[in-house]
């Protein structure tokens, strides 16, 4: 079966250090992997993806992403956390040759939280 | 360019009562989505649209009913809403190239029915 797992509910950084929000997945065949932040009281909106190429991908706000075919990983990081990253992250995962099954397997999300 | 709308931002039902949530994108996109969000339960998909004139079911389709007459339009409706329908529902669209699928999400309906 294909899931997705974020293993912290909640992360804390301080403001300036480097913060990783992890993800795991399982999937049958290739996958397409993706990030997704949600602020407070509005929609998700997209942070990046990997689907082919280089493992470690670049997104928005600085954010960036090393994608780990061995172990399974996409974690989500940044070098230097600002107080405005604070917000819940989603992981995602579709298999590549999912044609018109439109299902992406979400993450349960991790809340992140960047302190002063 | 307003991306993806939706209405209303929030809304109450008693138990029993009909409604039906609007979604509209004004992006061109093939693919419109509806979700519900709950604490602890991540985002769970209620059904989709690959196209005008199409609708598929997906995680959790029970007590919901779409329809998608327009390409800019994915309409969700509860016909007898129930407390278990209380959450937040977003609309999403997306298109697909060979750069893979990046999904546009409305700002979410706030849903409870007592």
């Amino acid at each position: 079966a294909q899931s997705v797992a974020q293993p912290e509910d909640q992360v804390n950084v301080a403001e300036g250090n480097p913060l990783t929000v992890k993800c795991t997945y399982s999937v049958s065949g290739n996958p397409y992997l993706f990030w997704y932040v949600q602020y407070p009281n509005r929609g998700l909106q997209f942070l990046l993806k990997y689907i082919t190429g280089d493992n470690l991908v670049k997104g928005s706000y600085g954010f960036e992403a090393e994608f780990n075919k061995s172990q399974t990983s996409f974690h989500l990081k940044k070098p230097s956390a600002l107080v405005s990253d604070s917000a819940l992250y989603f992981c995602a995962v579709r298999a590549v040759n999912a044609g018109n099954n439109r299902k992406l397997i979400w993450g349960l999300g991790t809340s992140l939280a960047v302190n002063p | 360019n307003a991306g993806v709308t939706q209405t209303p931002k929030f809304r109450v039902l008693k138990t029993g009562q009909s409604m039906t949530l609007l979604c509209a994108q004004d992006m061109n996109h093939e693919y419109m989505y509806w979700y519900r969000q709950d604490p602890g339960m991540g985002l769970r998909l209620i059904h989709y649209s690959v196209g005008e004139g199409t609708t598929a079911k997906g995680e959790v389709p029970d007590g919901y009913n779409v329809s998608r007459l327009k390409k800019q339009n994915f309409l969700l409706g509860l016909e007898s809403a129930a407390p278990s329908q209380t959450s937040v529902y977003f609309c999403a669209s997306s298109y697909e190239d060979r750069m893979g699928e990046k999904l546009f999400f409305g700002s979410g309906t706030q849903l409870s029915v007592l």
